[in-house]
């Protein structure tokens, strides 16, 4: 059971464009949603993370919007450069317990 | 910057033969974590531990086996390695307690089962 769904699989936008990651959960109980940058040969870093208090949160260029009633959450990123290439995973957990991941999504921002 | 570490970084071995991939954190973290991913897929949980002497089987079946005497070491172990375990294995650790679950990943090690 896919608890987390993330779409789309690969994205490919142009420099200053506005790349949007969606996913959807099911576990109405999930009250922590993370978003993980990874690039090739590395592990996952920690990007943004959000509670479900709050409908959008900024940090720099990346911004997760909130929607509790629709169970989506999606990240925007503002100004994209071709720095921000790589894979980008969305999260949740209910409290403590272990994440549950979405399928990531490989991001390309072309110069 | 997280403080977790994985060794190898890259291993190539052949099928039949035991190995240890090892995971250790600097920063305390009670929970610990091993997760399967093929490069730029889906992560899969395989292996966790809240803490000494605790581990647990993850989301996705493995016929790996993983120790947790210590704090600050995962280490996860194949008895016979098969081309099937060609993967990378993702080591990450997490504060336990509180309300959040952040967690930190090791670098990753890279295996090939020839």
């Amino acid at each position: 059971q896919q608890q987390v769904k993330q779409s789309p699989q690969s994205l490919i936008v142009q420099k200053g464009g506005i790349p949007i990651i969606n996913c959807a959960y099911e576990n109405t109980a999930f009250d922590y949603f993370p978003w993980y940058q990874q690039f090739p040969g590395k592990g996952p870093a920690l990007l943004i993370a959000i509670r479900p208090d709050v409908s959008e949160k900024k940090e720099g260029r990346f911004t997760i919007s909130f929607n509790k009633s629709a169970k989506q959450f999606s990240l925007h990123i503002m100004d994209s450069q071709p720095g921000d290439s790589a894979t980008y995973f969305c999260a949740a957990s209910k409290g403590a317990q272990k994440l549950v991941f979405g399928q990531g999504t490989r991001l390309t921002i072309n110069p | 910057e997280a403080d977790i570490y994985q060794t190898p970084r890259y291993l190539v071995i052949g099928t039949g033969k035991k190995i240890t991939l090892e995971c250790s954190q600097t920063m305390g973290h009670d929970k610990m974590y091993w997760y399967q991913q093929d490069p730029g897929m889906e992560l899969h949980l395989i292996h966790y531990s809240y803490g000494v002497n605790s581990t647990e089987k993850g989301d996705l079946s493995s016929e790996s086996t993983v120790s947790r005497i210590r704090t600050e070491h995962f280490p996860l172990t194949l008895e016979s390695a098969r081309p099937s375990h060609t993967s990378q294995y993702l080591c990450a650790s997490g504060q336990a307690g509180g309300s959040y679950n952040e967690q930190f990943f090791g670098p990753g090690t890279r295996l090939t089962v020839l």
